[in-house]
């Protein structure tokens, strides 16, 4: 089935620096790549998500990129704020195209 | 109005007690899950329902028992609760199952403890 591997696991760095969050899969069929932030005790909420049809995706301050022969794909923030500090998780679609498989969540920590 | 709505939020209870967690879409979707969250934060799909038809069910114990009364409906019955069953369960919907990349929206979760 489908592997999700999510690095790092805790990410620190200081308000106004870039954060990078790495995931890699292994089905290539996979065609949709979204990505959660969880805050403490909350909910985890859809941030941003790529289709496999384009490489590279903004919102804001928020950016994915998408590498299907190398299958990663990857989360930037720039200029961190303290209220991006959450768990952030990237998916992919399972094999059967029935289900979302998460990593295994990335705890970043924005210090002002 | 609450998209996804689950209760109890929290629930504590003893080994060996059966407990429900109830879950409501009023988003229109039909497909509804369960989502596993444990203490190291890891989401894990345990069921998947769409159109009230079960289309996921992983290495789940037969002690968890899910029920689609309709497709706006998912509820999570657990037997004999063991203290591996504590975690926040979360329940969530889409439209449509996820083969063409459709969004899941969570519930708040449900908070388990077993002691």
């Amino acid at each position: 089935g489908e592997n999700v591997e999510q690095h790092p696991s805790t990410l620190s760095v200081q308000e106004g620096d870039s954060a990078v969050i790495k995931c890699t899969y292994s089905d290539s069929a996979s065609n949709y790549f979204p990505w959660y932030k969880q805050e403490l005790g909350k909910r985890p909420q859809l941030i941003i998500d790529i289709r496999s049809n384009v490489g590279e995706k903004k919102d804001q301050r928020i950016a994915v990129t998408l590498n299907k022969t190398a299958k990663h794909f990857s989360l930037h923030i720039t200029e961190t704020q303290p209220e991006d500090s959450a768990v952030y998780f990237c998916a992919a679609i399972n094999q059967a195209g029935t289900a979302l498989i998460f990593g295994k969540g990335t705890t970043l920590s924005v210090s002002s | 109005d609450t998209a996804v709505s689950q209760t109890p939020k929290y629930l504590v209870t003893q080994m060996g007690n059966d407990k429900s967690i109830k879950c409501e879409q009023n988003l229109g979707h039909d497909t509804m899950y369960w989502y596993k969250q444990d203490s190291k934060k890891f989401l894990k799909i345990m069921f998947s329902y769409n159109n009230k038809e079960l289309i996921i069910n992983e290495t789940v114990p037969n002690r968890f028992s899910p029920k689609s009364p309709d497709k706006a409906h998912l509820n999570l019955h657990i037997n004999s609760l063991e203290l591996g069953d504590s975690a926040v369960y979360f329940c969530a919907s889409s439209q449509g199952v996820q083969g063409t990349g459709n969004t899941i929206y969570f519930g708040e979760g449900s908070w388990l403890t077993v002691v």
